[in-house]
């Protein structure tokens, strides 16, 4: 079954504890990227990855780094997590061609 | 710069009766439109989708959604809604002309169908 499949889904950790959101998705795109959800905002772009040599910033991306090093997988990383990235996260991929994207389950994170 | 405008929050529908959701949109080249689904603790699911041609696109579901280019608009539509209907509706845009890798989402609008 074709899926990208996030981890962990719900997540609960104090400030400045380290912590990755993996992503991985099975049909092999080349772009991934990575929003966050929150009420009244819609979805924001963090960062998003055209190929396993490109990776560029979103809109939000203070606070969060990605790694790309093979094509299935994603990555998020927050080195010191903060109350304010508490959110609901998604990575999503995409094939060729102006298409649509493909979401996966999303994270839930609560930063206390 | 690219935007996505969705005026209401929430759009209340009896079931039975035909359901629009409201999408506005602006970029600067030409458009590729999109709407997702997002029901309670999912990920968002793909309706369907503009990118050329026919300005009345059909997708999953029954939904429509029909490409105006003078009033930059792209509303989602279903002749007949259903209470399954209900959940959270996302509108997205990407600027075709300039190459751009980004999506823009507007802020959803929450569809209630009553029973």
């Amino acid at each position: 079954e074709a899926q990208v499949t996030q981890n962990p889904r719900y997540l609960i950790t104090v400030t400045g504890k380290k912590l990755t959101v993996t992503c991985s998705q099975n049909m092999n795109h080349e772009y991934m990227s990575w929003y966050r959800q929150d009420p009244g905002l819609g979805l924001r772009q963090i960062y998003y990855s055209m190929n396993v040599e490109v990776t560029d910033k979103g809109d939000v991306p203070e606070g969060y780094k990605v790694s790309r090093k093979e094509k299935r997988n994603f990555p998020l990383i927050l080195e010191s997590p903060s109350p304010n990235q508490t959110s609901l996260y998604f990575c999503a991929s995409r094939g060729e061609g102006p298409g649509e994207l493909f979401f996966g389950e999303g994270s839930r994170l609560t930063v206390l | 710069a690219q935007s996505v405008a969705q005026p209401e929050d929430q759009v209340n529908v009896a079931e039975g009766n035909p359901l629009t959701v409201k999408c506005t949109y602006s970029v600067s080249g030409n458009p590729y439109l999109f709407w997702y689904v997002q029901y309670p603790n999912r990920g968002l699911q793909f309706l369907l989708k503009y990118i050329t041609g026919d300005n009345l696109v059909k997708g999953s579901y029954g939904f429509e959604a029909e490409f105006n280019k003078s009033q930059t608009s792209f509303h989602l539509k279903k002749p007949s809604a259903l209470v399954s209907d209900s959940a959270l509706y996302f509108c997205a845009v990407r600027d075709g002309w300039t190459g751009t890798y980004k999506y823009i989402f507007g802020t959803g609008t929450r569809l209630k169908v009553l029973a």
